[in-house]
C-alpha cells in the first residue's frame, strides 16, 4: 500500500537558518503530494503541493520539488522565521477514482524556531 | 474563504455517552474525512466519505459510525463513549486530488 516516511524530529534552529524536512513515498501510480502545517491548538492548513514529476510546489518562502526517481518531496526554506515553529505534515493522495482521494500522511515533523 | 467548520473546540462528555460530532463545509466537495490525532500516533483515519450516504470504514472504524444526508455535513458518532476515545477530532474535506481543507479540531475529553 502507499506510505510516506518523513524525518523524524523535533528538530530545533535559529531565526534566519535554513530549514530542510526530508519526505520519501511509497506509491502505486501517480499520486499527488502535499504538506501541510499545525499551528499548536489549530487542524492543518494545505501549505503546498505537486500534482506531476518535476513539479515544484511554493508559499510562504517554502518550496518543494516532486522527485519521482527518488520518490521524494522535501519541504525547504531559506530563512525561517520563530513564526514557522510548527508541526510539518507531509502526504501523499492516490489516484482521484480510488478510495475518494483518500490521503496517506507521515507521522509529521516538529519544527522551533529560536529567536 | 472555504471553510470547514466543526460544531465545537472543546468536549467534555461522560463515559457511556453517545456523543455527536458535527462537521460543515461550504465548497460542494464530495469527499469528506474524520480523523483522529494522537501523540505519538500521528493522524488516523476514522472513516470517510465521497458522496452523500454513502460511507467507507478507514483503519481504525471500531466504537465509531458516521453519517451523511447531506453533502455539506458530516457527523461522526461515538455509540458509547470510552476514556480511550479521548483525542483530538479532525474533520476534512477535498475535492479529487487539491488536498484536503481541515476544520480547526473537537478536542473531546471523555470522562
Amino acid at each position: 500500500g502507499n506510505s510516506v516516511t518523513q524525518m523524524e524530529g523535533p528538530v530545533t534552529l535559529s531565526e534566519e537558518a535554513f530549514l530542510t524536512i526530508n519526505c520519501t513515498y511509497t506509491a502505486t501510480g501517480y499520486p499527488s503530494l502535499f504538506w501541510y502545517v499545525q499551528y499548536p491548538g489549530e487542524g492543518l492548513q494545505l501549505l503546498l503541493k505537486a500534482t506531476k514529476a518535476d513539479d515544484k510546489g511554493s508559499n510562504k518562502g517554502f518550496e518543494a520539488t516532486y522527485r519521482k526517481e527518488t520518490t521524494s518531496f522535501h519541504l525547504e526554506k531559506g530563512s525561517v522565521q520563530v513564526s514557522d515553529s510548527a508541526v510539518y505534515f507531509c502526504a501523499l493522495s492516490a489516484d482521484p477514482g480510488a478510495n475518494a482521494g483518500k490521503s496517506t500522511f507521515g507521522d509529521g515533523t516538529t519544527l522551533t524556531v529560536k529567536p | 474563504d472555504v471553510k470547514v467548520t466543526q460544531s465545537s473546540r472543546y468536549l467534555v462528555k461522560r463515559t457511556g455517552e453517545k456523543v455527536f460530532l458535527e462537521c460543515v463545509q461550504d465548497m460542494d466537495h464530495e469527499n469528506m474525512f474524520w480523523y483522529r490525532q494522537d501523540p505519538g500516533l500521528g493522524l488516523r483515519l476514522i472513516y470517510f466519505s465521497y458522496d452523500v450516504k454513502m460511507k467507507e470504514k478507514g483503519d481504525i472504524p471500531e466504537g465509531y459510525s458516521v453519517s451523511r444526508e447531506k453533502k455539506e455535513r458530516f457527523s461522526l458518532i461515538l455509540e458509547s463513549a470510552s476514556t480511550n476515545q479521548t483525542s483530538m477530532y479532525l474533520c476534512a474535506s477535498s475535492f479529487v486530488q487539491y488536498g484536503y481543507t481541515f476544520g480547526s479540531g473537537t478536542r473531546l475529553t471523555v470522562v
